[in-house]
């Protein structure tokens, strides 16, 4: 089945700057690859997504890269703000079944004043 | 819409108590999920359904078990439970079809066994 891998497991980053979340996976035939985000006591929130046909997409702040060669992706969140504090998840669709998304452990992200 | 309505949200039970995490959508969706997740991991798949009538296993289904009469409820039952059951269950349901693998969740239901 599909494995997917998350780093770091903890990313502090002053306000302003920008935080990169990498995460990788097994599966060759996976393509579509969403970023949730979950604060704390909520439920996971989708906050942007990519399929295998494109390499890039952006949505104001935040843009994700993926690398099908390499299989790997990454969530990029630039000008951080308070409000970006969270967990942050990423997955993958295993194959693209309806056996649902296989998700990385997350990363906490912490936005220092 | 309410979307995907999950009950109870918290519980404590007793170990070898039973209960069962309701779970609801009004989205009409035919796939539905149950995860759980435990501190400082991801969410992890338990059982999924892709209609009314059909279950299947996910990752970690011992000590679960699920039934989907109806489109719309998917209901998680715990027969015996145990304290590595402690944890946050989550439902989630999306429509088939690649156009449609966005997840959409429910509240959580957080479960301690004591």
């Amino acid at each position: 089945g599909e494995n997917v891998e998350q780093h770091p497991s903890t990313l502090s980053v002053q306000e302003g700057d920008s935080a990169v979340i990498k995460c990788t996976y097994s599966d060759s035939a996976s393509n579509y690859f969403p970023w949730y985000k979950q604060e704390l006591g909520k439920r996971p929130q989708l906050i942007i997504d990519i399929r295998s046909n494109v390499g890039e997409k952006k949505d104001q702040r935040i843009a994700v890269t993926l690398n099908k060669t390499a299989k790997h992706f990454s969530l990029h969140i630039t000008e951080t703000q308070p409000e970006d504090s969270a967990v942050y998840f990423c997955a993958a669709n295993s194959g693209g079944g309806a056996d649902g998304l296989t998700f990385g452990k997350g990363t906490h992200l912490i936005i220092q004043p | 819409n309410a979307g995907v309505t999950q009950t109870p949200k918290f519980r404590i039970l007793k170990i070898g108590q039973s209960m069962t995490l309701q779970c609801a959508q009004d989205m009409n969706h035919n796939y539905m999920y149950w995860y759980r997740q435990d501190p400082g991991m991801g969410l992890k798949l338990i059982y999924y359904s892709v209609g009314a009538g059909i279950t299947d296993k996910g990752e970690v289904p011992n000590g679960y078990n699920v039934s989907r009469s109806t489109t719309e409820d998917f209901p998680l039952r715990l027969e015996l439970a145990a304290p590595s059951q402690t944890s946050v269950y989550f439902c989630a349901s999306r429509q088939p079809g690649q156009a449609n693998e966005k997840l959409f969740f429910g509240s959580g239901t957080q479960l301690s066994v004591l």
